[in-house]
């Protein structure tokens, strides 16, 4: 079975600054999607970014870019010149290939903007 | 993307009650899943609904405890049956599209159920 983990309960970081949050994996599968997903107070689930296994190359949507190290299944998620609007839960998550199965997510990072 | 609505939003039950909980798509979508966020947890999946055949169940979770349909590809329910206080959780839809790139799920504003 697939595990991921995060072991950062909870993050701090200044308004303008970067934090890095961490996300390991467990899978014996070589076809796999990770995901980072953002949940506010609202409690929706939002998609920050994706990357895809067989992809080298790390993924970036604009301020928020992932450290993807498959040999070391390793997955972090770097949020650039912070924002009040980062505050939230955030959770790594994992999909095997294939397109027919859920998400095995882990226990979540509480990330602190201090303004 | 699509757009996923949970009815209800919230809800407050007694002990030894059933609830249902309904899922509805904006659009067809090939999957379509239930989670479970305890609270103060993450997520753990519940099930997969499948359109006009029984759900797929991962391990702990039980068709009895979580009836779930799923008539159409825009519509599913999940019931929570005979509940606890420790039923009290979120309770999320999650959908892929058909058009959805490197399996996406979109997940609907989650359903806050409280057991008394």
């Amino acid at each position: 079975a697939q595990t991921v983990t995060q072991s950062q309960p909870e993050m701090s970081v200044q308004e303008a600054e970067t934090v890095t949050l961490s996300c390991t994996y467990d899978t014996s599968e070589s076809d796999y999607y990770l995901f980072w997903y953002k949940q506010p107070p609202s409690r929706q689930m939002i998609l920050v970014i994706r990357q895809e296994a067989y992809k080298q190359q790390n993924a970036t949507e604009n301020r928020f870019s992932v450290n993807f190290q498959k040999a070391a299944k390793s997955f972090s998620l770097k949020i650039s010149d912070s924002q009040l609007g980062d505050a939230a839960m955030y959770f790594c998550a994992y999909c095997p290939g294939g397109g027919a199965d859920g998400l095995t997510f882990g226990k979540g990072t509480h990330l602190i903007i201090q303004p | 993307s699509a757009v996923i609505s949970q009815k209800p939003s919230r809800d407050i039950c007694q002990r030894g009650t059933s609830l249902t909980i309904q899922c509805q798509v904006d659009s067809q979508v090939t999957m379509m899943f239930w989670y479970r966020q305890q609270p103060g947890q993450s997520l753990t999946l519940i099930a997969t609904a499948n359109q006009g055949s029984e759900a797929t169940y991962e391990s702990g979770f039980v068709i009895d405890k979580f009836p779930i349909s799923r008539p159409n590809l825009t519509f599913s329910t999940l019931t929570v049956s005979n509940m606890s206080p420790e039923d009290s959780s979120i309770y999320l839809c999650s959908v892929k599209t058909s058009g959805g790139a490197n399996n996406e799920q979109f997940f609907g504003p989650g359903t806050r159920l409280t057991v008394l």
